[in-house]
């Protein structure tokens, strides 16, 4: 079992409809979760960090995390097709300990 | 965020020859992280550059194939050693603990072709 876990994609979908972005991990004692955006030939930037169970809202941007089920979601509403991007889930095993473990990354389209 | 510079933007060479890419930081940082992104696939994490010792490797990397400085707390090189065309990727330099943060930024990226 991969450590971190995306579903790859494509995901598309429709320009003003909402993107749901899914992440699964495997080490149960992991504190730190985050989600980047990457384009096509650039570095990844970060979107969200998100530390406890719960919601946490930043713009048009809703992380969720589920400990419980070691899941952690992005939400993104209003979609823009300059949101089409790859998004790279991580996950920091101890707070402090910076040591970002990524998964696949899920390639999202929006149509306009 | 911090603001991360990386040189050179993009190089290509020749199989069996080395590459030194640098990473400037505009601040101090606690830790600096070396990571490889090959076509189509995720972030893998080479290694963390600790100031003042020795960089520590994950599973996989060495340091004869990759040695790695960092002689203060806003600069760290990576050097790509002895190239084959496997290691074509792009090579990238992330920082955390910028201002008590545990949020990691990413530099922009060496384009790396080895013919």
């Amino acid at each position: 079992q991969k450590e971190v876990e995306q579903n790859s994609g494509p995901l598309s979908v429709p320009e003003g409809a909402i993107a749901s972005l899914n992440c699964t991990y495997s080490d149960r004692v992991s504190q730190s979760f985050f989600w980047y955006r990457q384009y096509s030939g650039k570095s990844p930037e970060l979107i969200m960090s998100i530390y406890s169970n719960g919601d946490k809202e930043d713009g048009r941007f809703t992380a969720q995390l589920n400990k419980a089920s070691q899941y952690v979601s992005l939400l993104i509403r209003d979609s823009q097709p300059s949101d089409s991007a790859t998004y790279l889930c991580a996950v920091e095993r101890n707070f402090g300990n910076e040591k970002l473990t990524f998964g696949t990354g899920t390639r999202l389209t929006i149509i306009p | 965020s911090a603001v991360i510079s990386q040189k050179p933007s993009r190089d290509i060479c020749q199989r069996g020859t080395s590459l030194t890419i640098q990473c400037q930081v505009d601040s101090q940082v606690t830790m600096m992280f070396w990571y490889r992104q090959q076509p189509g696939q995720s972030l893998t994490l080479i290694a963390t550059a600790n100031q003042g010792s020795e960089a520590t490797y994950e599973s996989g990397f060495v340091i004869d194939k990759f040695p790695i400085s960092r002689p203060n707390l806003t600069f760290s090189t990576l050097t790509v050693s002895n190239m084959s065309p496997e290691d074509s990727s792009i090579y990238l330099c992330s920082v955390g603990g910028h201002r008590g943060t545990d949020t990691q930024y990413f530099g922009p990226g060496t384009r790396l072709t080895v013919l």
